[in-house]
């Protein structure tokens, strides 16, 4: 398997456009996660997925964030409009299904670093 | 307070050297994550645990449910384990991870 894949790797935008981030979990995970990292916050939870479903968005900032994910192998994290702010590195996680005596961990893209002018 | 907290924030070790970094937290949790974050940015998954100690190679995590409190080890420590390593913990409930803010390790040759 080649792991979570994240694309673009890079990504520079200007002030006001539309940013789409890519994701695709690794196959037969139930669980998806996007993840935020700046220097100021560390690592933050955005937003994650159960079966396609979001399940807990409570850490997505604001209205100008939102994610999607339309079938079991593709997710996206739209920003509309970005701001320089958003600047940071953009983490997606999958993981296989959590019962509840059996925990599984968390396996990580190679991000999507984001710079907004 | 944050939730869950880290110390130290920046290590300094000589090669060879005894590593221990710590983790606390505050609630109650279903398990607990040790990741290792590269100079390059890439995040790769240590250790999960809930109870005990895990073991690999010159790694060892520990854990004291009842102390809300973590440990990982690294024993003869090497240059190349220069990184970032973060904690983080999945609450009693559901599975999403809160981070701590991370310990800068640089070892030194």
């Amino acid at each position: 398997d080649a792991g979570v894949i994240q694309s673009p790797r890079h990504e520079v935008t200007e002030m006001g456009q539309e940013v789409t981030l890519r994701c695709k979990p690794i196959s037969g995970h139930d669980y998806l996660f996007w993840y935020r990292q700046t220097m100021m916050r560390g690592l933050e939870l955005l937003i994650y997925f159960n079966n396609n479903v979001p399940i807990d968005d409570s850490g997505m900032p604001e209205d100008r964030f939102s994610a999607k994910m339309p079938n079991a192998s593709f997710s996206t994290l739209k920003i509309q409009p970005s701001e320089p702010r958003d600047s940071a590195v953009y983490f997606c996680a999958s993981s296989s299904n959590i019962h509840a005596f059996s925990y599984n961990e968390q396996f990580f893209g190679p991000g999507t670093r984001l710079t907004v002018l | 307070k944050n939730e869950v907290e880290q110390s130290p924030q920046n290590l300094t070790a000589q090669e060879g050297e005894f590593i221990t970094i710590n983790c606390s937290y505050s609630v109650g949790i279903s398990a607990l994550h040790w990741l290792q974050q590269h100079p390059g940015g890439g995040i790769v998954s240590l250790f999960m645990l809930s109870s005990g100690k895990k073991k690999h190679g010159r790694l060892i995590a520990t854990i004291n449910i009842q102390e809300k409190h973590s440990s990982l080890h690294i024993t003869a420590s090497h240059p190349r384990d220069s990184a970032v390593y973060i904690c983080a913990f999945r609450g009693a409930s559901g599975s999403r991870l809160t981070f701590g803010e991370g310990t800068q390790l640089t070892v030194n040759p």
